[in-house]
């Protein structure tokens, strides 16, 4: 199994420009998560998936910011127009069970972020 | 979900044991602990989670207090690779959400 994988691993684009961000999970892990990371505010959890319906967004740090799972194998995290303080590390996990507490996370590599 | 305090960093020697302390006091009877660690520029990588009993697997041990307001992570026989932050995470059983990190403690492995 080739694991949680992400692309682009990095990504430097210029402040109001798109950014989408893609990741495709273990196949069969049913819960999918988004998380970001920042020197300043550490490892925070943006949204996850189950069964490709999100199911919490509270994460989500203002309309820019949208996530999809249009599939199984598939999410997107797209960022429009993207700004400067979004420059971070962003990490998509998956999940393979049935209740989001139990269990282990499996994280991908990491999209890094540079938004100047 | 109870809060956890850990030492912001430890030392530790190769080949030796790593004993990395976590505090929970607040922690509920259904609240599970979890350890995780993120060695630089990776994702951060599951080590083992435990509820009451102590816990071992190929990774580590899991010594959790009888009160269970604290735990110990241990890492038998340190290496270089080794050499991470180590997250420590308590979580409430059955309930919807996530895994919430802290900032953990940063392991240098030293030769």
């Amino acid at each position: 199994d080739a694991g949680v994988i992400q692309s682009p691993r990095h990504e430097v684009t210029e402040m109001g420009q798109e950014v989408t961000l893609r990741c495709k999970p273990i196949s069969g892990h049913d819960y999918l998560f988004w998380y970001r990371q920042t020197m300043m505010r550490g490892l925070e959890l943006l949204i996850y998936f189950n069964n490709n319906v999100p199911i919490d967004d509270s994460g989500m740090p203002e309309d820019r910011f949208s996530a999809k799972m249009p599939n199984a194998s598939f999410s997107t995290l797209k960022i429009q127009p993207s700004e400067p303080r979004d420059s971070a590390v962003y990490f998509c996990a998956c999940k393979d069970g049935p209740s989001v507490n139990t269990g282990e996370l499996f994280f991908g590599e990491g999209s890094r972020l540079t938004v100047l | 979900d109870a809060k956890t305090t850990q030492p912001p960093s430890m030392d530790c020697a190769e080949g030796r044991a790593a004993n990395l302390p976590c505090n929970h006091s607040t922690i509920s009877g259904n609240e599970y602990v979890y350890w995780y660690r993120q060695i630089h520029s990776q994702g951060p990588q599951y080590i083992i989670h435990g509820l009451k009993n102590n816990e071992t697997n190929e990774m580590a041990s899991l010594i959790i207090t009888e009160d269970r307001k604290s735990s110990t992570l241990i890492l038998p026989h340190a290496t270089l690779r080794d050499t991470a932050v180590y997250y420590c995470i308590v979580r409430v059983a059955g309930s919807q959400g996530n895994l919430i990190f802290g900032k953990g403690t940063k392991l240098s492995v030293k030769p």
